[in-house]
């Protein structure tokens, strides 16, 4: 079947610090990868994707690779900012079967 | 406009009470679904809707009965829920139902039950 194992956290940097959540995955086939954040008391807000093996994602400063080889779609950024602060799921989509990580949470301390 | 509305915001109901949650979009997107996310948890898949037909149904308790009544609109009835239903309810549409199909999500109702 499908699923996504996420490195839950929490994560707590400093500002400027560099970010990796981890993610990697089990699917049949070719799923599509993605990387949502949700802010509190909100739903979630897509932030990237990828749909096929060595894509790469990237909005905001973050990037993910599709790593089927490992099947890994690690989430990075090299400078966060406190406005990052918030609930990162890694997600997987193969057909209508859509499979999220537990969730990141991340703080970003001044 | 990537926007899904969900209404009402905020919902309180009693265990006999009958209410319905109610979700909209505008991108013409053919694929339309309710997830269920508790505290600190992911969102868990319970209903997908592709062209106004139900395609999944992920063993969903008949006290939830979704509702496609047009392409753009998506509602949940809920009769005699339990306490343990209080959660956030995700609506998300796509453009159709291939995988690779972006889902965008609604800003949630976050439902009660007393």
């Amino acid at each position: 079947g499908n699923s996504v194992t996420q490195m839950e956290g929490p994560v707590t940097l400093s500002e400027e610090a560099f970010l990796t959540i981890n993610c990697t995955y089990t699917a049949t086939g070719y799923p599509s990868l993605f990387w949502y954040v949700q802010y509190p008391g909100e739903g979630l807000q897509l932030l990237l994707k990828a749909t096929k093996a060595d894509d790469k994602g990237s909005n905001k400063g973050f990037e993910a690779t599709y790593r089927k080889e490992t099947t890994s779609f690690h989430l990075e950024k090299g400078s966060v900012q406190v406005s990052d602060s918030a609930v990162y799921f890694c997600a997987l989509r193969n057909n209508n079967d859509m499979r999220f990580g537990a969730g990141t949470r991340l703080t970003v301390k001044p | 406009d990537t926007e899904v509305t969900q209404t009402p915001k905020h919902l309180v109901m009693g265990m006999t009470n009958k209410k319905s949650l109610k979700c909209e979009q505008h991108m013409g997107h053919r694929a339309m679904y309710w997830y269920k996310q508790k505290a600190k948890k992911p969102p868990e898949l319970m209903f997908v809707y592709s062209y106004e037909k139900l395609s999944i149904n992920e063993s969903v308790p008949s006290r939830f009965s979704p509702e496609c009544p047009n392409s753009s609109l998506l509602n949940l009835h809920l009769h005699a829920l339990q306490p343990e239903d209080s959660a956030l309810y995700l609506c998300a549409s796509s453009f159709g139902g291939q995988g690779t199909d972006t889902q965008y999500f609604g800003p949630g109702t976050r439902l009660t039950v007393l």
